[in-house]
């Protein structure tokens, strides 16, 4: 089974400076890991995923994660915040055997300040 | 390419009402899959579809049920509604080794 820890369930920041939305993650097999957002009344867009390879994985809109698999964890950062990133944040995990079933954390809300 | 589509946007239904979603996958995708997001809370899962066979399933009552047609689309179907069955009812679609895409919702509203 696996599980997801999102460890802040708000984030205030102004807006051009930087950002980091904290990930665990508990499992007893291999994992790939995503982060999506979530504007209000929307669906969920991808904004990264880590499936294998480089632990440094850059997404959309200028975010970027890092996979530390040794403290289980999957933070997600971005250099420089907009008004426009003000959403809700999901880290989620799925087994990597391919069937794509997520777990997902609890989520964090990003406000970016003016 | 359309993406995930899903309807209807909105709807109220009152306690004990049966109610169906619809999901059309984005296209060359075979897997669909259903999540349940309460106000506030992340997506919980709920079963996922594969070859017309229910192939994984949540931690979540016989009241929830699914189909999925021969072109890959998918009902989801609740029987008997609570007012805690009220939520915004997400689709994925999905297809071996690639991740999932995600419809606009479902907002359900039981009272």
């Amino acid at each position: 089974a696996q599980s997801v820890t999102q460890l802040d369930s708000q984030v205030p920041v102004f807006e051009e400076a930087p950002v980091e939305l904290r990930c665990n993650y508990s499992s007893s097999v291999s994992v790939y890991l995503f982060w999506y957002v979530q504007y209000p009344n929307q669906g969920l867009q991808l904004l990264l995923k880590y499936l294998s390879g480089s632990t440094l994985v850059k997404g959309i809109n200028g975010f970027e994660a890092e996979f530390n698999k040794s403290q289980t964890s999957f933070h997600l950062r971005k250099p420089s915040v907009h008004i426009s990133d003000t959403a809700e944040y999901f880290c989620a995990v799925s087994s990597s055997s391919g069937t794509y079933k997520y777990i997902f954390g609890t989520g964090t809300r990003l406000k970016v300040l003016a | 390419d359309a993406g995930v589509t899903q309807s209807p946007t909105h709807l109220i239904k009152t306690r004990g009402q049966q109610v169906t979603l619809r999901c059309s996958p984005k296209s060359g995708h075979d897997t669909v899959s259903w999540y349940q997001q309460a106000l506030g809370q992340g997506p919980q899962f709920i079963f996922q579809y594969y070859e017309e066979e229910e192939r994984q399933r949540g931690n979540f009552p016989d009241r929830f049920s699914g189909h999925q047609f021969p072109n890959y689309s998918s009902e989801l179907n609740v029987n008997a509604l609570l007012l805690g069955d009220s939520a915004l009812y997400l689709c994925a679609s999905s297809r071996m080794n690639t991740e999932a895409f995600f419809g606009q919702g479902t907002r359900l509203t039981v009272v």
